[in-house]
């Protein structure tokens, strides 16, 4: 069974630091990780995803995420938080040996990022 | 230029109605996808669907039936609307391989039941 987990249901940061949104994940085979984020009111927009290769992912609005394998854990990071960076953030994984309705992808709980000015 | 749509944007029904929200993208993908995002905010598949397979979550009652008349459109129909049918629903889309594509999200359906 795949499993994801995000601890924080809430992230603040003031603008201009760096922020971390947290992600941990369980699988039996390799995981397919991948992160969204949600505006409100909005459906969600892909930001970047890891298949395999270089752990350190880069993806849209600047944000990257670092694959850690040992500490099974998928960590969304920026170097630099913008107000507009606020929104509603979802860690998702895919198990590369699941099969049947198990090999869908399995949102977290989301984790609320606001960015103060 | 929209690259996956839903209508309605928004839903208000009785209970006990039938209802349907539509969902076309534009992407030429070859899967489609209906999630149900709860007032919490948790996100769950419901169905994913292409042109040779269904594949459903168990946990889906049998009152929920995907409906695709052609690749580019998965419909969502709801028989006999309970109060806990009421979320946000959600249709996406992907090409390519099934573990590694990419899902693009539709702006979502808000259903109020009533």
């Amino acid at each position: 069974a795949q499993s994801v987990a995000q601890p924080e249901d809430q992230v603040n940061v003031a603008e201009g630091n760096p922020l971390t949104v947290k992600c941990t994940y369980s699988v039996s085979g390799n995981p397919y990780l991948f992160w969204y984020v949600q505006y409100p009111n909005r459906g969600l927009q892909f930001l970047l995803k890891y298949i395999t290769g270089d752990n350190l992912v880069k993806g849209s609005y600047g944000f990257e995420a670092e694959f850690n394998k040992s500490q099974t854990s998928f960590h969304l990071k920026k170097p630099s938080a913008l107000v507009s960076d606020s929104a509603l953030y979802f860690c998702a994984v895919r198990d590369s040996i699941s099969s049947g309705s198990a090999r869908q992808l399995t949102f977290g709980s989301g984790t609320q990022l606001t960015v103060l000015p | 230029d929209t690259a996956v749509s839903q209508t309605p944007k928004y839903l208000v029904t009785q209970m006990g109605n039938d209802k349907s929200i539509k969902c076309e993208q534009n992407l030429g993908h070859d899967t489609m996808y209906w999630y149900k995002q709860d007032s919490k905010k948790f996100l769950k598949i419901m169905f994913s669907y292409n042109n040779k397979e269904l594949i459903i979550n168990e946990t889906v009652p049998n009152r929920f039936s995907p409906k695709s008349p052609d690749k580019a459109h998965l419909n969502l129909h709801i028989n006999s609307l309970e109060l806990g049918d009421s979320a946000v629903y959600f249709c996406a889309s992907s090409q390519g391989t099934p573990r590694t594509d990419t899902q693009y999200f539709g702006p979502g359906t808000r259903l109020t039941v009533l």
